[in-house]
C-alpha cells in the first residue's frame, strides 16, 4: 500500500515557467509534510515543509500548498530556471509522535526545465 | 541545518562480503535513520536507530542481513552483509532535528559484483 502518492511521473517545463507537482497521502495521522530536492549523486535535500494547521507556505521561488480535506499537497516552483532540473519527492511523517516519526516517501518525480 | 558525514561514499564489493557504513553527525540526536534507494528508485526506510536500544526494522529488513550500530547519540553504523548484487543501491543515514527538518547525508554508492 502506498501511502504518499505523486503525480505527475516526470515534468518538463520551460525557463520561466511555473512547475506544479502534486501529492496525495492516506494517513490523516500525518503532521509534516516536507518536499525534497535531489540531484545525481547527491542526497536528498531538504527544500520546505509544511504542517497541517497551515494551508501555504512560500520560501523565495518555492510554495507549498496544502488542502487537508483532500488529503493532497502540492510544491509549485515559481520562474523555473535550468538548475531546478532534479528529481523531487514529497514526503510525510507523524513527527509529532516521537517514536513513530520517520518519514515516507513518495516515488519522485524528474523535473525538466528547458532553457 | 545538521551535518552529516558518511564513510565511504562509495564501494565495490566482491558478492558474498559485507560493508559497513559509518554515519556522523555534528549533534547529539536521539533517533538516526536508514534509508535504501535503489537506482532510479525513491527512497526506503531499512531501520531507525536509537542510542541504547536495538534497531527497530521495516518489513523486508532484518538484522541478520542489516545489522546496525548506534554506540552514542552522533555516531551509527549500517552494515551491508552477505551482499549479492541486489543490494547495490544508495545507502543514506538521517536525522531529524526540530529546527532543521530531516537531513540526509550524502549517501555512500554500493555496487556489487
Amino acid at each position: 500500500q502506498q501511502q504518499v502518492k505523486q503525480s505527475p511521473q516526470s515534468l518538463i517545463v520551460q525557463k520561466g515557467g511555473i512547475s506544479i507537482i502534486n501529492c496525495a497521502y492516506e494517513n490523516t495521522a500525518f503532521d509534516y509534510f516536507p518536499w525534497y530536492q535531489q540531484f545525481p549523486g547527491k542526497g536528498p535535500a531538504l527544500l520546505i515543509a509544511i504542517r497541517p494547521d497551515v494551508s501555504e507556505k512560500k520560501e523565495g521561488r518555492f510554495t507549498i500548498s496544502f488542502n487537508k480535506s483532500a488529503k493532497q499537497f502540492s510544491l509549485h516552483i515559481m520562474d523555473s530556471q535550468p538548475g531546478d532540473s532534479a528529481t523531487y519527492f514529497c514526503a510525510a511523517s507523524m513527527r509529532s509522535t516521537g517514536a513513530n516519526s520517520k518519514l515516507t516517501f513518495g516515488k519522485g518525480i524528474t523535473l525538466s526545465v528547458r532553457p | 541545518s545538521a551535518v552529516i558525514s558518511q564513510k565511504p561514499s562509495r564501494d565495490i564489493c566482491q558478492r558474498g562480503t559485507s560493508l559497513t557504513i559509518q554515519c556522523q553527525v555534528d549533534s547529539q540526536v536521539t533517533m538516526m535513520f536508514w534509508y535504501r534507494q535503489q537506482p532510479g528508485q525513491s527512497l526506503t526506510l531499512i531501520a531507525t536507530a536509537n542510542q541504547g536500544s536495538e534497531a527497530t526494522y521495516e518489513s523486508g529488513f532484518v538484522i541478520d542481513k542489516f545489522p546496525i550500530s548506534r554506540p552514542n547519540l552522533t555516531f551509527s553504523t549500517l552494515t551491508v552483509s552477505n551482499m549479492s548484487p541486489e543490494d547495490s543501491s544508495i545507502y543514506l543515514c538521517s536525522v531529524d532535528r526540530e529546527r532543521d527538518g530531516y537531513t540526509f547525508g550524502s549517501g555512500t554508492r554500493l555496487t556489487v559484483v
